[in-house]
């Protein structure tokens, strides 16, 4: 089956406590994402990747960071995680022609990050 | 600056209305694809259509329809007949180079 896989889907941490959420996906896609959801925000882009060893900052990235060492898997890292990283986060997958996605991003089921 | 708006924060309305979904862009490339996204309660995304900028056909699929204006920069969204289970949050997003920009979304509850 298709499908975005996202580690863990609930976590509660403490400040300043490293962390990484994992992200993988199944369908060969080139282009990931990764998003955090904010209530009256929408969804925000931290980060995106193009292929392999290819990231780039998104919206928000301060706080962040991210690997593509492999091409299914795009995890993201909190490495000092504070109160304000409280959040929904979704990693998304898109398939990619040359130097463009073609947009149609499939998500995973989402983690929700609480850090106290 | 790129960037999307949705005015409408929550809608109300009652199985077998017609409602749309406003959705406004601003972008200054010529360039950009426009996306609404749908997620229900049970909090997953899904996809439901993409437009490019070259391409200002309105579209229909079934109960769902689609008016994309480039001269009023906007990408609005209609459920025709609703019914309980379009209840959701509807997000519009754009895509310019490889950015995507959401906007805040518009809660949607359809009552029995």
């Amino acid at each position: 089956e298709a499908q975005v896989t996202q580690n863990p889907r609930y976590l509660i941490t403490v400040t300043g406590k490293k962390l990484t959420v994992t992200c993988s996906q199944n369908m060969n896609h080139e282009y990931m994402s990764w998003y955090r959801q904010d209530p009256g925000l929408g969804l925000r882009q931290i980060y995106y990747s193009m292929n392999v060893e290819a990231t780039d900052k998104g919206d928000v990235p301060e706080g962040y960071k991210v690997s593509r060492k492999e091409k299914r898997n795009f995890p993201l890292i909190l490495e000092s995680p504070s109160p304000n990283q409280t959040s929904l986060y979704f990693c998304a997958s898109s398939l990619g022609r040359g130097a463009r996605t073609t947009g149609e991003l499939f998500f995973g089921e989402g983690s929700r990050l609480t850090v106290l | 600056a790129q960037k999307v708006t949705q005015a409408q924060t929550e809608i109300s309305v009652v199985e077998k209305e017609d409602v749309t979904l406003d959705c406004v862009y601003e972008t200054r490339d010529t360039t950009y694809y426009l996306f609404w996204y749908k997620q229900p309660p049970s909090g997953e995304l899904v996809f439901l259509i993409r437009r490019n900028s070259f391409d200002e056909q309105n579209e229909i699929s079934g109960r769902y329809s689609w008016n994309f204006q480039k001269s009023t920069s906007s990408f609005n969204f209609t459920i025709t007949a609703s019914q309980v289970v379009d209840s959701a949050v509807y997000f519009c997003a754009l895509l310019y180079g490889q950015n995507f920009v959401f906007g805040p979304g518009t809660r949607l509850s359809v009552l029995p």
